[in-house]
């Protein structure tokens, strides 16, 4: 079967860097998406990965390494807006988007 | 550029009655919407795919009869819940791709339907 996995939540402290972990296991690969999501709002979109490496975004980076099935999605100078949950998506051989359950991501001051 | 509205953005209703729920991609031509419901603290569940002009593509476990989708032109669909039951409500979203191979889904703000 198709999965996603990431944790469910994590709490970081503002101004810190946190990492947030996917691992993927799909029928296919056509790239690797991170969204943002606030509570009662629909996702944002963060970044796409389809090859390995670091995509870098501003103080937002996502990583991709394909033998290896997984990615992370690095913040920096983390502010309190930045608390959201975080969505990992894959699109597999169908172009259908498979999407984890989202990491909670929690900003201490 | 790529933005996506949807309408309502919240809706309450008598159980038994029928709620549609309207998308469109205002700037862009959507070859395909998505339709997506998220429980509290759950991730995104996809109900549908449609493209424009040809009938919609349900995930398993999706009552076609129950959940109607019409993507009648390059820049509208609409979800249709008919006779809807308090376990309908939830947040549903729609999302809108603008060209076949192009991978990125842009998403409208939600619709939070609830029954009563």
């Amino acid at each position: 079967g198709q999965n996603i996995d990431q944790p469910t939540e994590m709490t970081a402290t503002e101004g810190a860097i946190v990492q947030i972990n996917c691992t993927y296991q799909t029928s296919g690969f056509n790239g690797l998406f991170w969204y943002q999501q606030h509570a009662g709002e629909a996702p944002t979109f963060l970044s796409y990965n389809v090859l390995d490496g670091l995509e870098e975004k501003g103080r937002f980076s996502s990583f991709l390494s394909r033998s290896k099935g997984y990615s992370y999605l690095l913040l920096k100078e983390l502010q309190m807006k930045d608390s959201a949950s975080y969505l990992c998506a894959v699109m597999d051989s169908n172009y259908q988007l498979i999407w984890g359950a989202g990491t909670k991501l929690i900003i201490k001051p | 550029g790529a933005v996506v509205s949807q309408h309502p953005s919240r809706v309450i209703c008598k159980s038994g009655t029928s709620v549609k729920i309207e998308c469109r991609s205002l700037d862009f031509q959507a070859t395909t919407m998505f339709w997506y419901r998220q429980f509290p603290k759950k991730s995104l569940m996809l109900m549908a795919t449609s493209n424009e002009g040809s009938k919609a593509t349900y995930e398993q476990g999706v009552e076609k009869d129950k959940f109607l989708i019409n993507h009648a032109s390059l820049t509208l669909s609409t979800l249709t819940v008919t006779s809807a039951h308090p376990e309908d409500s939830s947040f549903y979203i729609c999302s809108a791709k603008e060209l076949a191979d192009y991978n990125e889904q842009f998403f409208g703000p939600g619709t939070r339907l609830t029954v009563l």
